[in-house]
């Protein structure tokens, strides 16, 4: 089946720095790539929508300068956490969405991203 | 406001027995639903899905019921195993949209030897 490849699995940085963490969709095509954050004991939350060659959506409250997506081919998607705080501590996750005509399992998520901010 | 709700933080139950998973939604607009298993730093898992035209979809051990008058699903796994001690997440879709899924905060399973 579709798997997407997601890296770091964990990261820990200093207040101030910025982290990317990329998703590869593995042997398929992912024109769109939705990325989450999960807190503890909360929801996955969706923060963005990226489409490949365009500009990403972001929801309500999330910084869209602080969180830059780049989604330049059709199997890499990237969130690079700018100026990380440690409130930005969090577990992070990609997904891709069906394709048109594809049974809704076709969402695929990647193992997700640890990121602690020190 | 939270659309999809999974209101039982914890649920615990033995061995052989049926582990019931509850979720409840407030969008009537949702017409898909998935039930996702996740375990501590990893992506969620797919577990069974179920489409708003149907009431129930069985697959192995889980079977998924939806009672869309009440807007209510549930999530059911007999017999329960040790293994499927995780935490599961309901998520619902809307057809048509932007399509990214909205998720209850999840039921942490703890199926007990």
């Amino acid at each position: 089946g579709a798997v997407v490849s997601q890296h770091p699995s964990w990261v820990i940085c200093k207040s101030g720095t910025s982290v990317k963490i990329e998703c590869r969709s593995l042997d398929f095509q992912a024109t769109t790539m939705f990325w989450y954050r999960q807190f503890p004991k909360q929801s996955l939350m969706l923060m963005a929508t990226s489409n490949e060659g365009s500009k990403a959506t972001y929801e309500q409250g999330v910084e869209k300068d602080k969180f830059l997506i780049n989604h330049a081919s059709l199997t890499l998607s990237t969130l690079t956490v700018t100026s990380a705080h440690p409130e930005d501590s969090s577990f992070y996750i990609c997904s891709t969405k069906p394709n048109e005509g594809d049974s809704n399992y076709g969402y695929t998520f990647g193992s997700g991203t640890r990121l602690t901010v020190v | 406001d939270q659309q999809v709700k999974q209101n039982s933080p914890s649920l615990s139950v033995q061995e052989g027995r049926i582990s019931i998973l509850n979720c409840d939604y407030t969008n009537s607009m949702f017409d898909y639903f998935l039930w996702y298993k996740k375990y501590p730093a990893e992506g969620p898992t797919f577990l069974i899905s179920i489409s708003s035209i149907k009431d129930k979809n069985e697959d192995g051990r889980f079977t998924v019921f939806l009672n869309k008058s009440a807007k209510h699903l549930s999530l059911h796994i007999v017999p329960s195993q040790p293994g499927d001690s995780a935490v599961y997440f309901c998520a619902a879709s809307v057809r048509g949209s932007q399509g990214n899924l909205i998720f209850g905060k999840g039921t942490k399973l703890s199926v007990k030897p």
